[in-house]
């Protein structure tokens, strides 16, 4: 019963490949992300859905392209894979895309690109 | 200057003492804060809202000081389940999206 799912959970891939991650949510949720963490821990979001309608796409290299086919599933496929895009992945959902919402976050895909 | 910035720490602190974080932020429209935690290796889950009047929820206290442009976290009677990554979150009015602060590092020692 898990709120939000995430796979794989770790990825290890040669630079150049193309990799898809995957997430779903089971909370009836309309709202859902991905973040990107560092090394440094720092957490910053690259995109946003709502209803499957992209609402923030967070000046990502167009490498990521996240696909919402509905409210319950956001994927992110990544294209031409470079040591800088090593991170942790989380997905999360809200209710709603009001940012006052609370945010479930997925455990996170660990992505290293060798 | 950073939208949400935090000491980073970390902070060593004994069982059963009392920890305050502060976290300031630079955006005067920012309406909507939140305290996450993050334990090491997991994902960031919700602590606690704050409010302007400042809340409480049983040993932890947030305060938010719109003037100063600051929030803050109040851990009482410290435990050693306690130990994690802080994050100060922050939303701004008209915007869907949060901006997380790098967090504080937080370790209770027996």
């Amino acid at each position: 019963d898990t709120a939000v799912s995430q796979t794989p959970k770790y990825l290890v891939t040669q630079m150049g490949n193309d990799k898809s991650i995957k997430c779903e949510q089971n909370l009836g949720h309309d709202t859902m992300y991905w973040y990107k963490q560092d090394s440094k821990k720092f957490l910053k979001i690259m995109f946003s859905y709502n209803n499957k309608e992209l609402i923030i796409n967070e000046t990502v290299p167009n490498r990521f392209s996240p696909k919402s086919p509905d409210k319950a599933h956001l994927n992110l496929h990544i294209n031409s894979l470079e040591l800088g895009d090593s991170a942790v992945y989380f997905c999360a959902s809200s209710q709603a895309l009001t940012g006052q919402e609370t945010q479930y976050f997925g455990p996170g895909t660990r992505l290293l690109v060798l | 200057r950073k939208e949400v910035e935090q000491d980073p720490g970390p902070f060593n602190v004994p069982e059963g003492a009392t920890v305050a974080f502060n976290c300031t932020y630079s955006n005067s429209a920012s309406q909507s804060f939140f305290w996450y935690r993050q334990d090491c290796r997991k994902e960031p889950k919700l602590l606690m809202s704050v409010y302007s009047s400042g809340n409480e929820d049983g040993r932890f206290t947030a305060q938010l000081n719109r003037a100063s442009q600051y929030i803050s976290l109040l851990i009482r009677d410290s435990k050693l389940s306690d130990s994690a990554t802080y994050l100060c979150v922050v939303n701004m009015r008209g915007n869907e999206k949060l901006t997380f602060g790098t967090g504080t590092r937080l370790t209770i020692i027996p």
